[in-house]
């Protein structure tokens, strides 16, 4: 089974600040997504990367694909509190398979 | 469109006891997939399914049963309950194509005593 490992696991910051999470693995992943979950919810969707070398930019945010398909990072600009919230980033095993393997989470905290 | 459905939101049951979490999806999405959740865990993948009558395992299987009877429904069949198996179950579904989003439904709190 392939793993995903996210750093931080935790981050604390303060509103206006800048920050980097990180999803990395050994392995080959032909498409990668990234969620933010929020407290009794479910995750929900930010971004899906399919292209090693990708970036995607989604308002504040901005996600990377490495070029080898086996890490990505999700960078956030001027941090606000409403980005608070559970980030996951997930991989697809094999490609066309449905089978997704999640990363272990950054729990992200923005003070105002 | 309701989305994904769960029912119960929260259960408490006893070891060796036997329950199924049910997951309804309107979208009539192809796929449909079950997780849980444990703190400092992310999620993870218990069993899946591509389609009506298709399911295959994920990550955790043991312990768990499922079946897709039709494209709407996928209940996750607890078959004697273990302490081990308090988590949070997330179901979700998705359409065939496109950049597979994954719609998660609110998630089943349960705890086995």
């Amino acid at each position: 089974t392939q793993l995903l490992e996210q750093s931080p696991q935790f981050l604390s910051i303060q509103e206006g600040e800048n920050l980097t999470v990180y999803c990395n693995s050994s392995s080959v992943f032909s498409s990668l997504q990234w969620y933010r979950q929020e407290p009794g919810e479910g995750p929900v969707l930010l971004v899906t990367v399919v292209t090693g070398g990708e970036v995607k930019k989604l308002k504040r945010l901005t996600f990377q694909f490495g070029d080898a398909r086996k890490d990505s990072s999700l960078h956030i600009t001027a941090a606000q509190p409403g980005d608070t919230g559970l980030y996951l980033c997930a991989g697809e095993e094999g490609s066309g398979t449905y089978k997704y393997i999640f990363g272990t989470g950054t729990r992200l905290k923005v003070l105002a | 469109n309701a989305g994904v459905t769960q029912t119960p939101k929260f259960q408490v049951l006893k070891t060796g006891q036997s329950m199924t979490l049910q997951c309804a999806q309107d979208m009539n999405h192809e796929y449909m997939s079950w997780y849980r959740q444990d703190p400092g865990m992310g999620l993870r993948l218990i069993h899946y399914s591509v389609g009506a009558g298709i399911t295959d395992q994920g990550e955790v299987p043991n312990g768990y049963n499922v079946s897709r009877s039709t494209t709407e429904d996928f209940p996750l069949r607890l078959l004697s309950a273990a302490p081990s198996q308090t988590s949070v179950y997330f179901c979700a579904s998705t359409k065939r194509g496109g950049y597979n989003e994954q719609f998660f439904g609110p998630g089943t709190r349960l705890t086995v005593l």
